[in-house]
């Protein structure tokens, strides 16, 4: 199986910071990576595919960049609806993989 | 626009199996268009993916869990299921189903969760 391991495992931000997550994988995956957010008791939503494409009817705040190993989820400009967890997903091979998650706090 | 629901027990006794239901609506499971696939989350923990079925009725399941799940359609109903047996406490989780466009392996529509405690 790909292992894949997100950093950090939270962080606390304020409104208006730029955020980066990153996700590393255990082997290269080119650029087969998808980001999804997290609300408390609600599902995840897709906000990344294909490493940096935008979901339709994600905000442009939301970038993902990288290939092969290497990923990163940037928010330019935080808002209060973007505090939750983040999920990096790898979509090369079975079985998917996702990361273990980072919590994105209130300072 | 696809949209998935969730049914099942939400108390499982250990050994016994659990048994979930997915119902699409706003798409055909026979369409073709879509995997059907099932996701579980541990309270307070991450995600890990349970396996697939698509329309022709292939399936694929994680290697960790392979030995305990079947996955099937109902497309009398526009369903398709999960079975999973001889529960442990380690099965206790919220259960989502979610589905990915073909072509692709990224969850673009879920439903909204179903948590299956496993207790006597």
């Amino acid at each position: 199986d790909i292992q894949m391991t997100q950093s950090p495992s939270s962080v606390s931000a304020s409104v208006g910071d730029r955020v980066t997550i990153t996700c590393r994988a255990s082997q290269g995956i080119s650029s087969w990576l998808a980001w999804y957010q997290q609300k408390p008791g609600k599902a995840p939503k897709l906000l990344i595919y294909a490493a940096s494409s935008l979901q339709s009817g994600v905000p442009s705040r939301f970038s993902g960049s990288g290939s092969g190993t290497d990923f990163t989820l940037t928010i330019s400009s935080l808002q209060p609806e973007d505090f939750a967890a983040y999920y990096c997903q790898q979509a090369n091979s079975f079985p998917v993989t996702f990361g273990q998650g980072t919590r994105l706090e209130i300072k | 626009q696809v949209q998935l629901q969730e049914s099942g027990p939400g108390l499982v006794k250990p050994s016994q199996p659990l048994s979930l239901s997915c119902t699409v609506s706003g798409g055909s499971i026979n369409s073709g268009d879509y995997y059907w696939t099932w996701i579980r989350q541990p309270p307070g923990k991450g995600l890990e993916w349970i396996g697939y079925i698509y329309s022709s009725g292939s399936t694929y399941y994680n290697p960790s869990l392979k030995s305990r799940v079947t996955i099937s359609l109902d497309t009398s109903k526009n369903q398709f299921s999960l079975k999973l047996s001889s529960v442990t406490a380690a099965d206790t989780a919220v259960y989502y189903c979610a589905s990915y466009t073909t072509g692709t392996t990224y969850f673009d529509y879920w439903g909204q969760g179903t948590l299956v405690t496993v207790s006597s």
